[in-house]
């Protein structure tokens, strides 16, 4: 059963960026896709962008293109998502959920979510 | 963006009671749905994929059907265990959710 653990909570400054990690074990990493998803507080949920490792690709939402950059470690079966400029209403829990396969449609595992707080 | 718009907001149900969710696609979008039920503190859990599939270990109880831009989440005999907030999910043009339907206690 693949697991996926994500970096620990964290409080950023506005402007300043953030990288969050999420480590898979227990199942296949490279050929399926790894994306982000973030829940505001009391809010729905936002995917983000994801990656495939084994094609090396990545893909952004719109709104997120610019600000967020998605990569891979095939090494450490960990992908990781930075995200630079942050603003208040950055602040969420920020979840890795990996798809049932090369492509990007449900999400079958998640990890446990990170929360980020963006405060002056 | 394609816009899932979910109903009610707020289900207050028995237990035992048969529960329909409603998710309604702003554009057509075939069979590209998923359903995910989460509790308080808790990622999302998938249900349901491809508008009717159920995910590997989730009960019978659990139905989904639909296509198109009308889809319904079917939970046969509300159990203990189901009071959580519940989403869909498209996947035909890029991805977006719903904004959730809470199913609590009456």
């Amino acid at each position: 059963q693949v697991q996926l653990v994500q970096s620990g909570a964290d409080v950023k400054k506005p402007g300043s960026s953030m990288k969050l990690s999420c480590k898979t074990s227990g199942g296949d990493f490279r050929n399926y896709g790894l994306s982000w998803v973030r829940q505001g507080p009391g809010q729905g949920l936002e995917w983000m962008g994801g990656i495939i490792p084994i094609f090396k690709t990545t893909m952004y939402a719109q709104k997120f293109k610019g600000r967020v950059t998605i990569t891979a470690d095939e090494s450490t079966n960990t992908a990781y998502m930075e995200v630079t400029s942050l603003k208040f209403e950055d602040t969420a829990v920020y979840f890795c959920a990996r798809g049932g396969g090369t492509d990007y449609k449900w999400f079958d595992s998640w990890g446990q979510g990170t929360s980020v707080t963006v405060a002056s | 963006d394609i816009v899932l718009t979910q109903s009610p907001v707020t289900l207050s149900v028995s237990l035992g009671e048969r529960v329909t969710l409603s998710c309604r696609a702003s554009e057509t979008i075939s069979s590209n749905l998923a359903w995910y039920q989460q509790k308080l503190g808790q990622p999302p859990r998938l249900l349901i994929y491809d508008a009717s599939a159920r995910a590997t270990g989730i009960p019978a109880r659990f139905s989904g059907s639909g296509s198109g831009t009308d889809f319904t989440l079917t939970i046969s005999s509300l159990q203990s265990d189901d009071f959580a907030l519940y989403f869909c999910q498209q996947y035909h043009y890029w991805l977006t959710f719903g904004g959730g339907t809470k199913v609590e206690i009456k």
